[in-house]
């Protein structure tokens, strides 16, 4: 149980256009999703938290505007990169905690963006 | 905000071995340390978590100990064996139910 997918598992794009990344958890609702993002050799940095059908909190430092997130349902959460830029190419995780959840976060596998 | 560190940065022991890693937190509201595996290429993986009232988990070959007073935390390993290599993160959530990770530890199980 507790399984998270993403899609797609990794993107390659040019500078100056969007990419969409899709968690989803597949076999429990989550109720709250968690995006993180993940340099070379470097712990996770949390860039926001979506609760379903509220609008995603994010961290001190995260463009909102570049960093599109939308939490619709109980098993989907996308991060949208707008006009990505080569600086945006790093590792995105996304995690969710499922309903009832006080603490446990389920991981997806990863998204590599590469922005050439 | 919560500030976790994490040591060794780097560890190699040889198979059958023990490995321990250490972290220290800085928010005495923190109340839950989970460990994550993250393999390379991979999203983390929930190894072993502890909460605030419990001193000590263990599930077969790995465990966790807290020490509140001293606010810090560490994974024993025992018996280590090659699958064990993988980078391994602590993390702790603060008082505003916001987590913060540690750095990381590369673990490496020579056989």
């Amino acid at each position: 149980g507790a399984v998270v997918s993403q899609h797609p598992s990794w993107v390659i794009c040019k500078s100056g256009t969007s990419v969409k990344i899709e968690c989803r958890s597949l076999d429990f609702q989550a109720t709250t999703m968690f995006w993180y993002r993940q340099f070379p050799k470097q712990s996770l940095m949390l860039m926001a938290t979506s609760n379903e059908g509220s609008k995603a909190t994010y961290e001190q430092g995260v463009e909102k505007d570049k960093f599109l997130i939308n939490h619709a349902s109980l098993t989907l959460s996308t991060l949208t990169v707008t006009s990505a830029h080569p600086e945006d190419s790093s590792f995105y995780i996304c995690s969710a905690r499922g309903l009832g959840g006080a603490y446990e976060q389920y991981f997806g596998p990863g998204t590599r963006l590469t922005v050439t | 905000g919560e500030n976790v560190e994490q040591h060794p940065s780097t560890l190699s022991v040889q198979e059958g071995d023990s490995a321990v890693i250490k972290c220290t937190y800085s928010d005495s509201a923190s109340n839950y340390f989970p460990w994550y595996k993250q393999e390379l290429g991979k999203g983390p993986q929930l190894i072993i978590d502890i909460r605030s009232n419990v001193g000590e988990k263990k599930d077969q070959r790995i465990a966790v100990t807290l020490n509140k007073t001293a606010k810090h935390f560490s994974l024993h390993i025992t018996e280590t064996q090659p699958e064990d290599s993988a980078v391994y993160f602590c993390a702790a959530w603060g008082g505003y139910q916001k987590v913060t990770f540690g750095t990381g530890t590369k673990l490496q199980v020579i056989p």
